[in-house]
């Protein structure tokens, strides 16, 4: 069984260009939630989505943007990048209540030149 | 606003040492309390999720407590090893009732380097 995975892996944009990243949720898993990860920071909470809706929003301009599809996958898209903008960003999925756990993919990083 | 807070910022200890990371909250209302590993590069890894009422949970070499009243809470890791280097986030989530979901706070972790 496949945990959550992320593509790509690495990226290098310019600043002012769009970057769509992807995710596929584990087997089961209705939830997707997307996080920022900035070198030696915890992880901030962009968004979450739920039956295709987006059920929650974290303090991030609307420049970001998501999508859940019928399947559950998922993507985050960034607008008018900023340099800013660099850094890791994960995926994480969970079905069910605020016990069960949640799995993160192995991220994709994000370069803004 | 919610917050986590992690101590030491980062840690090195040697091979076969025990230690312990330190995680004190201020989320409302409180759901549970999970501690992540991550290494360099990779995404977060479960080790525990704990409860209000739970006051240990232990996972092979790692035991994590958890005082709701003080809310606090630690991870302890008995003979390091090599592989245990990496970041550690303790992170807490609230039930929104309005939304129907969780809410997490993540801390920035304790970054732990285990020296031969």
């Amino acid at each position: 069984d496949a945990g959550v995975t992320q593509s790509p892996t690495h990226l290098i944009k310019t600043r002012g260009q769009q970057v769509t990243l992807r995710c596929s949720p584990k087997s089961g898993h209705d939830t997707v939630s997307w996080y920022q990860q900035a070198l030696g920071q915890g992880p901030q909470f962009i968004f979450q989505y739920y039956e295709e809706e987006e059920r929650q929003r974290g303090n991030f301009p609307d420049r970001f943007s998501g999508h859940q599809f019928p399947n559950y996958s998922s993507e985050l898209n960034v607008n008018a990048l900023l340099l800013g903008d660099s850094a890791l960003y994960l995926c994480a999925s969970s079905f069910g209540g605020p016990g069960n756990t949640i799995y993160f993919g192995e991220g994709s990083w994000l370069t803004v030149v | 606003k919610n917050q986590v807070e992690q101590s030491p910022q980062s840690l090195i200890i040697l091979e076969g040492k025990n230690c312990t990371l330190q995680c004190n909250y201020t989320v409302s209302p409180f759901s549970n309390l999970r501690w992540y590993k991550q290494d360099t590069g990779r995404g977060p890894v479960s080790l525990t999720i704990m409860t209000f009422s739970e006051n240990t949970k232990s996972n092979g070499r790692y035991t994590a407590t958890l005082d709701a009243d003080t809310k606090q809470s630690s991870l302890h890791i008995t003979a390091s090893q090599l592989s245990d280097s990496a970041s550690y986030i303790c992170v807490v989530s609230a039930w929104i009732s309005g939304a129907g979901s969780y809410q997490l706070t993540f801390g920035k972790g304790t970054k732990l380097s285990v020296i031969p």
